[in-house]
């Protein structure tokens, strides 16, 4: 069966730069979230979309923005990289029902 | 706001013993609760849930009861193996999949 797709899998950047993380949800999903989580942390919540509409913000810097394309992808995009801002980024798409979450593998971002 | 606290790992074990990690929350509402758990390098997968008071999630063994006088979600497993080693989370959500809150996560160890 089809899964939640990210890529790329690693990214290395320098401090200053900036990155863009993709995510291709489960067909027939309309919903995205995307996920922080430091080294040895929980996820923290960023920002999710429902169809290609932003539905929630959580706590998403500034230099980071995303959108949910017409075929329901989902990119997200970060400037001004900064140290803390290392860590694996999940995406997760929602079936219809919103009865279940399905996560991607994960973005691993290092900066440095 | 909305909380979830778990026991602190890593949760050390050997092969067939009786599991247990805790968990509780602070939500208002009746949230929905959740386990989800985490193999090395890979994405989070949902291993059970729980929507309403008294409900019990299971899922490969693994059983959890949802206790609204104790706000507790408490994850049990009769006789753990090895392949079960991984990093525990417990997680609510108010409004479906909205948005998940997750708790710091617990990691268990298991030995031959």
């Amino acid at each position: 069966a089809a899964g939640v797709i990210q890529s790329p899998r690693h990214l290395i950047k320098e401090k200053r730069e900036t990155a863009t993380l993709k995510c291709y949800p489960i067909p027939r999903h309309d919903t995205v979230y995307w996920y922080q989580q430091g080294p040895g942390q929980d996820p923290q919540f960023l920002i999710s979309f429902y169809e290609k509409m932003q539905s929630d913000k959580g706590s998403i810097p500034d230099r980071f923005s995303a959108q949910q394309f017409s075929d329901y992808h989902s990119e997200l995009n970060m400037s001004s990289l900064e140290l803390g801002d290392s860590a694996l980024y999940f995406c997760a798409s929602l079936d219809r029902d919103n009865t279940e979450a399905f996560f991607g593998q994960g973005t691993r971002l290092t900066v440095v | 706001g909305d909380s979830v606290t778990q026991m602190e790992g890593p949760v050390t074990l050997s092969e067939e013993a009786f599991l247990t990690i805790n968990c509780t929350y602070t939500a208002t509402g009746y949230p929905s609760l959740f386990w989800y758990v985490q193999y090395p390098g890979e994405g989070l997968q949902l291993l059970l849930k729980a929507t309403k008071a008294d409900d019990k999630g299971s899922n490969k063994g693994f059983e959890a009861t949802y206790r609204k006088e104790t706000t507790s979600f408490h994850l049990e497993k009769g006789s753990v193996q090895v392949s079960d080693s991984a990093v525990y989370f417990c997680a609510l959500s108010k409004r479906g999949y909205s948005t998940l809150t997750f708790g710091k996560g617990t990691m268990l160890l298991v030995s031959p």
